[in-house]
């Protein structure tokens, strides 16, 4: 799998959007990113992926850049409950074949402030 | 999304027993998955583990240390056997879907005296 960098920490506003950024330099044409979170003492919850257009779902949004190279996971309108640690993960379509290739870096902790 | 149930969710145990979690999931999967995540770090594979068939340990991780049974395609048990206190983490359990995603459990959080 392609690596992932991450900035180990970020503040957003409560209300306001946040904006996680991942580069991804060497990902390959068939490789996917994902977005999961941890928040504090909990499994790690998936978020989103996409390939190569723009993705949206009831929880957050992804831009991927037109080289691929770098994406940026956005969450419209951050509330507290949104504080936790972001993991963007390069990986082909996770299946039962491909899971154990999957990496998770250090990840961004995202602090919703009041 | 898949339901993922963990027991014990936290256990404080003393060194050198061992300890077995066990892993449910609502429904029928070919490979399940265990995680191990110390304290302030991130998530690292231990194992796979298919139905039928002994599990795949990643390096670093041997059977003797974590042995698991994989009876059907619903449950597995994952043992952490004569603990220390470097095994105190947060173990979980995943599974994939067709639809290119990972489920985790809500973890089962251990510490070792």
């Amino acid at each position: 799998d392609a690596k992932t960098t991450q900035p180990p920490s970020m503040d957003c506003a409560e209300g306001r959007a946040a904006n996680l950024p991942c580069n991804h330099s060497t990902i390959s044409g068939n490789e996917y990113v994902y977005w999961y979170r941890q928040i504090h003492s909990q499994g790690p919850q998936y978020i989103i992926h996409g390939l190569k257009n723009n993705e949206t779902n009831e929880m957050a949004s992804l831009i991927i850049t037109e080289d691929r190279k770098s994406s940026t996971l956005i969450l419209p309108h951050a509330t507290l409950r949104d504080t936790a640690v972001y993991y963007c993960i390069v990986s082909f379509l996770i299946s039962s074949g491909s899971a154990r290739q999957l990496t998770f870096g250090s990840g961004t902790q995202l602090t919703v402030l009041p | 999304s898949a339901v993922i149930s963990q027991k014990p969710s936290r256990d404080i145990c003393q060194r050198g027993t061992s300890l077995t979690i066990q892993c449910q999931v609502d429904s029928q999967v070919t490979m399940m998955f265990w995680y191990r995540q110390q304290p302030g770090q991130s998530l690292t594979l231990i194992a796979t583990a298919n139905q039928g068939s002994e599990a795949t340990y990643e390096s670093g991780f041997v059977i003797d240390k974590f042995p698991i049974s994989r009876p059907n395609l619903t449950f597995s048990t994952l043992t952490v056997s004569n603990m220390s206190p470097e095994d105190s983490s947060i173990y979980l359990c995943s599974v994939t879907r067709n639809t290119g995603e990972l489920f985790f459990g809500e973890g089962s959080r251990l510490t070792v005296l």
